[in-house]
């Protein structure tokens, strides 16, 4: 069973609008939730890093919020943009090295004019 | 700056053949990471290095896969023979030590026939 779980699959919305993408973690002990944005035919890029003790993180448009306690976490996109198009995976990391990161299996966000 | 850098970025080719999938990191960066990403499985870590040796290939699926680097500026993924269900994306990534964030490179393509 994956233990980083995302919903929606996918999810399309119009340019402007706000969406929040979701994802839901059982991996313990648990040290860092990442989210990477994956463009068609591009190599993920970090969007956010949180640790335990953080709560929310921004970059630009793109906030995460994370919940330790309940084990979930989410994307807020603001204002969406065409760019915005993509796959956003959700990677949990049980170590702080970093080299064990468990995968979500990501949602498909269509943005659409 | 030149991000992590993979070769070839497609490659098709008939079953039974061998494959050998390349990879120059991010130069200082010490940790290097080869992913298979598909529709049905998303990311998954067959191998990774650290110092150029090799940490974890737990991932590997079979023997018919093995993964060198024989310095720091540069990794093979070899399939040999290569199946038809070898067939997805094969991803690149390099880190820092220090629990940084890793670097994707654009990935190769492979498609066996």
């Amino acid at each position: 069973k994956n233990q980083v779980e995302q919903s929606p699959q996918s999810l399309i919305i119009l340019e402007g609008k706000n969406c929040t993408l979701q994802c839901n973690y059982t991996v313990s002990p648990f040290s860092n939730l990442r989210w990477y944005k994956q463009d068609t035919g591009r190599g993920p890029v970090s969007l956010t890093i949180m640790t335990f003790s953080e709560n929310t993180k921004s970059n630009g448009r793109y906030t995460a919020t994370l919940d330790a306690d309940t084990k979930q976490s989410s994307l807020h996109i603001t204002a969406s943009q065409l760019s915005d198009s993509a796959s956003y995976i959700c990677v949990v990391s049980p170590r702080e090295d970093n080299n064990d990161m468990r995968f979500g299996a990501g949602t498909r966000l269509t943005v659409k004019p | 700056d030149a991000g992590v850098i993979q070769s070839p970025r497609h490659e098709v080719t008939e079953m039974g053949q061998e494959v050998t999938l390349r990879c120059k990191p991010i130069s200082g960066h010490n940790s290097l990471f080869w992913y298979r990403q598909t529709m049905m499985r998303g990311l998954e870590l067959l191998i990774y290095f650290n110092n150029n040796v090799p940490i974890d290939d737990s991932g590997m699926p079979e023997d018919r896969f093995s993964a060198k680097m024989p310095n720091a500026s540069f990794s093979t993924l070899k399939i040999q023979p290569s199946e038809p269900r070898d067939s997805a994306v094969y991803f690149c990534a390099s880190s820092s030590s220090g629990g940084q964030p890793q670097h994707f490179g654009d990935g190769t393509r492979l498609s066996i026939l």
